[in-house]
């Protein structure tokens, strides 16, 4: 089945450096969509940005993923890490059902001062 | 504006007792969803629905029962609360779309003693 790994629970950064989180995923479905999340605390998640398009960059609110279906990936990253990023992020897929999101298990990002 | 309310907040349940989470959607969207979230977790699919008296099994449906009375009401039924159950709850809607994105409620902090 379709499935969603993100390979780091916890990252802390300083303020300043750049962020890369992991997303990995498998499907049977060649034209799959790809989502970030963010949940800053006691918050629901919401949709930080979206992708379906091969080795496209898709930017917003400063960060930007790109989908490259070759290694199954779609990796979030920001140049430079603001105290306010501090949060978790889900990586999700729609892939084979179409009407469900499959998450990953989240990482929560600290960054400090 | 449109949104997605989950009552109630918080909930403490006695071992074997029935508990009911209550959703409802103002998006006219059809397809309503219920997912846990455990740290390690992340965000797992108990059970979802395409429209008004449909229920789908999700990831982790053991235990647990939906009802979807209305396009706008959906249920997640406990009939039998578990304290490997204790978790928070989130309830969300979306249109069915594979590029859609999910609007989630507060969610629901349930404790079973």
């Amino acid at each position: 089945g379709d499935s969603v790994t993100q390979t780091e629970g916890l990252v802390t950064l300083t303020e300043g450096l750049p962020v890369m989180l992991n997303c990995t995923y498998q499907t049977i479905y060649s034209n799959p969509f790809l989502f970030w999340y963010v949940q800053h605390l006691n918050e629901s998640p919401r949709l930080l940005l979206k992708s379906f398009t091969d080795n496209k960059r898709t930017e917003h609110q400063g960060f930007h993923a790109t989908l490259h279906k070759s290694s199954s990936s779609f990796h979030l990253q920001k140049s430079s890490a603001q105290l306010s990023d501090s949060a978790l992020y889900y990586c999700a897929l729609s892939g084979s059902n179409y009407n469900v999101l499959y998450f990953g298990s989240g990482t929560k990002l600290t960054v400090e001062p | 504006e449109a949104a997605v309310t989950q009552s109630p907040r918080n909930k403490v349940a006695v071992t074997g007792g029935k508990v009911t989470l209550s959703c409802n959607q103002t998006n006219n969207h059809n397809n309503m969803y219920w997912y846990r979230q455990d740290t390690g977790h992340g965000l797992r699919l108990i059970h979802y629905s395409y429209g008004a008296g449909s229920t789908e099994k999700g990831d982790i449906p053991d235990g647990y029962k939906a009802s979807r009375p209305s396009q706008e009401n959906f249920s997640l039924i406990l009939e039998l609360a578990t304290p490997s159950q204790t978790s928070v709850y989130f309830c969300a809607s979306g249109p069915g779309q594979a590029n859609s994105d999910y609007t989630f409620g507060s969610g629901t902090r349930l404790l079973v003693i």
